[in-house]
């Protein structure tokens, strides 16, 4: 969805290295999502944030951490990337009905 | 807790023929269940959702949804398959008491074949 864009597509570094996921949207929603995508696990969630100043923890929120710089942008960050953090993160929206998702295109990085 | 169990990781139809793709869930209170389909490369787009109402839930692309509560399912359905649907489906449950957050099964692919 060109509504929800995220940056880079595609990222490969290295263990211990620290790394920033971009994510932008020009919805207008208030609640923005970050998960990531590992083969026959479906999509976890890392954190979500409801407004600027109200940011969660999902299920797997331990390695990351978030900042939500503007309503329409929502950064995810890997303080110190470990190989088992390859993995595709999708970032998503949705209004305060929370009815539905929006997904950005994805970005798939690897841990070397 | 809720969550959400796709049992097939995979699912072979030919081009033409109907298609399941199943799903149950297990959650506290009423369900909000949704189905996205995930195409190569691509974000999750929604197809559908039930909140109330009718059992059958019509969606995007021809897809429709029977909700059970007996059985605790949610499948997903199409009349006839086709090439262009083959792709990876997410049956997903909004959590009960945390209406923010999202529960994914863990994906089925469904392969349509000419």
């Amino acid at each position: 969805d060109a509504d929800v864009t995220q940056t880079p597509r595609n990222r490969i570094t290295k263990t211990g290295k620290r790394i920033m996921l971009e994510c932008s949207q020009t919805k207008g929603h208030d609640r923005m999502y970050w998960y990531r995508q590992d083969p026959g696990l479906g999509l976890r969630l890392i954190y979500y944030s409801f407004d600027v100043k109200d940011i969660n923890k999902g299920e797997i929120s331990d390695g990351y951490s978030v900042s939500r710089q503007a309503q329409a942008k929502f950064s995810l960050s890997l303080e110190s990337a470990i190989p088992n953090q390859t993995a595709l993160y999708f970032c998503a929206t949705s209004d305060t009905t929370a009815l539905e998702q929006f997904f950005g295109p994805g970005t798939r990085l690897t841990v070397l | 807790a809720q969550s959400v169990a796709q049992p097939e990781d995979q699912v072979n139809v030919a081009e033409g023929n109907p298609l399941t793709v199943k799903c149950t869930y297990s959650v506290s209170g009423n369900p909000y269940l949704f189905w996205y389909v995930q195409y190569p490369n691509r974000g999750l787009q929604f197809l559908l959702k039930y909140i109330t109402g009718d059992n059958l839930v019509k969606g995007s692309y021809g897809f429709e949804a029977e909700f059970n509560k007996s059985q605790t399912s949610f499948h997903l359905k199409k009349p006839s398959a086709l090439v262009s649907d083959s792709a990876l489906y997410f049956c997903a449950v909004r959590g009960s008491y945390n209406f923010n957050k999202f529960y994914f099964g863990s994906g089925t692919k469904l392969n349509v074949k000419p």
